[in-house]
């Protein structure tokens, strides 16, 4: 079946840390992929999205993410967390021949220690 | 300057009585989706109005309808809740379909309690 997986389920770092969280797809063909965000208590928001181009993309508060096609993966990173980063991030995927639908990984949850 | 509001932000029914939880936008964007997050668990598709026009998920259970009155406002209406229906409910809005590419804005959810 085609699916989003995220295989880190719950990562703890320290603030300074480097940041890595996986992210896998089952589809073919061109994808449009996302990476959101979820503060505690708050709602999920836009981290960065990629749809074609530089397979490298920037998004806010320092994130970025690499597309490696032959992987099928759309890792996110961040080269030195804060305390502030503490949130759960879901990777999506909009496969092709399915409008605007958005399909999640079951999300990972970053804790970062003082 | 809220964008997408829920309400209400947790409601408690019973087994089988009807339950209608609300979203509204003040983005003025053409499509409204509804998901379903159980505990633990990735953000479903329900369905989704594209303006009036519904598309709704092949296996989404029948049980579970929307209404989208106007621009606005779109409900998620459980028609006989079971135990399995407990869980968060997010609305979500895009200015298009945007071959996909749109951003997706999330209200705060509702979760929903089946007793």
């Amino acid at each position: 079946a085609q699916s989003v997986s995220q295989h880190n389920h719950h990562v703890i770092l320290s603030e300074a840390a480097s940041l890595e969280l996986g992210c896998n797809y089952s589809y073919g063909g061109t994808v449009n992929l996302f990476w959101y965000v979820q503060y505690p208590g708050q709602h999920l928001q836009l981290l960065l999205k990629y749809f074609s181009g530089d397979p490298l993309v920037k998004g806010i508060k320092g994130f970025e993410a690499e597309f490696i096609k032959s992987k099928f993966s759309f890792n996110l990173r961040k080269p030195s967390v804060q305390w502030s980063d503490t949130a759960e991030y879901f990777c999506a995927v909009n496969a092709p021949g399915t409008a605007s639908k958005l399909t999640f990984g079951t999300g990972t949850r970053l804790q970062v220690t003082l | 300057d809220a964008m997408v509001i829920q309400n209400p932000r947790y409601q408690v029914t019973q087994f089988g009585k009807p339950v209608t939880l609300s979203c509204s936008q003040t983005l003025n964007h053409n499509v409204m989706y509804w998901y379903q997050q159980k505990s633990s668990q990735a953000p479903k598709l329900l369905f989704h109005y594209y303006d009036k026009d519904f598309n709704n998920e092949a296996d989404t259970p029948d049980n579970f309808q929307s209404r989208r009155p106007n621009t606005s406002f779109c409900f998620l209406d459980i028609r006989s809740p079971g135990l399995g229906d407990a869980a968060m409910y997010l609305c979500a809005t895009s200015r298009d379909r945007g071959q996909g590419r749109d951003t997706q804005y999330f209200g705060p959810g509702t979760r929903l309690t089946v007793l």
